[in-house]
């Protein structure tokens, strides 16, 4: 357990919505990740954050933004959800040259 | 981003039976990662491979780091029911930035 608390967990939304995933971390971890996952993708990276407003873009990045205002906190905001953001978004954190993920939110945008 | 090519990509098995699995990358790996994801969980780390060559085990599990350094394999002995899952080979880009490149997984069904 790396103490990742993610929210919602799941979450269904119209297009063009403003929606706002969290994760939440305890073990003041620098790093921290949003990946989807994906049927026939595996997962990819959107965002990460190497420290507080310390962000950077990942393989997946448009559409999505990202706000880290305190080490324990990672926010993931779909401005405006669109069918292609439904998915499964796991917040991650890095440890000892590993990754360990959080429990998933599942979102679907109708 | 760095493809990672995983086979089979399902596998069903009898219980009892041995699992094997691999990956594979066009270019080199300093470090390889397994993961295991349950239905309706995010995934969990197996084993971590940091030299090429090195063979690590985890109870059942095996993995190795292939010395070419472009792939690794995972072997799992004796199956049971709970093996159930899909199975994710990762590793970090050389460019040392801090995240992973995953593969699209391997699906493997245990069948009682």
């Amino acid at each position: 357990d790396a103490g990742i608390t993610q929210s919602p967990r799941h979450k269904v939304t119209e297009t063009g919505t403003p929606v706002t995933l969290r994760c939440h971390q305890t073990e003041n971890h620098r790093y921290m990740y949003w990946y989807r996952q994906d049927p026939g993708h595996g997962l990819r990276l959107i965002h990460y954050s190497y420290g507080v407003k310390d962000t950077d873009k990942g393989e997946v990045s448009d559409g999505y933004s990202v706000s880290r205002s305190k080490t324990e906190d990672f926010l993931l905001t779909l401005e405006s959800a669109t069918s292609s953001q439904t998915s499964v978004y796991f917040c991650a954190i890095s440890e000892a040259n590993t990754i360990y993920f959080g429990e998933g939110s599942w979102l679907t945008v109708v | 981003g760095q493809q990672l090519n995983q086979s089979p990509q399902s596998m069903f098995i009898q219980e009892g039976e041995d699992v094997s699995m691999n990956c594979t990358s066009s270019s080199i790996f300093n470090t390889w990662l397994w993961y295991k994801q349950d239905p309706g969980e995010g995934p969990v780390l197996l084993i971590a491979l940091y030299k090429a060559g090195e063979l690590t085990s985890n109870g059942r599990l095996t993995a190795q780091f292939g010395i070419t350094r472009k792939d690794s394999f995972l072997n799992i002995s004796a199956s049971i029911p709970s093996d159930v899952g899909i199975y994710f080979c990762a590793g970090p880009p050389l460019t040392g930035a801090n995240n992973l490149f995953f593969g699209t997984g391997t699906r493997l069904t245990v069948i009682p």
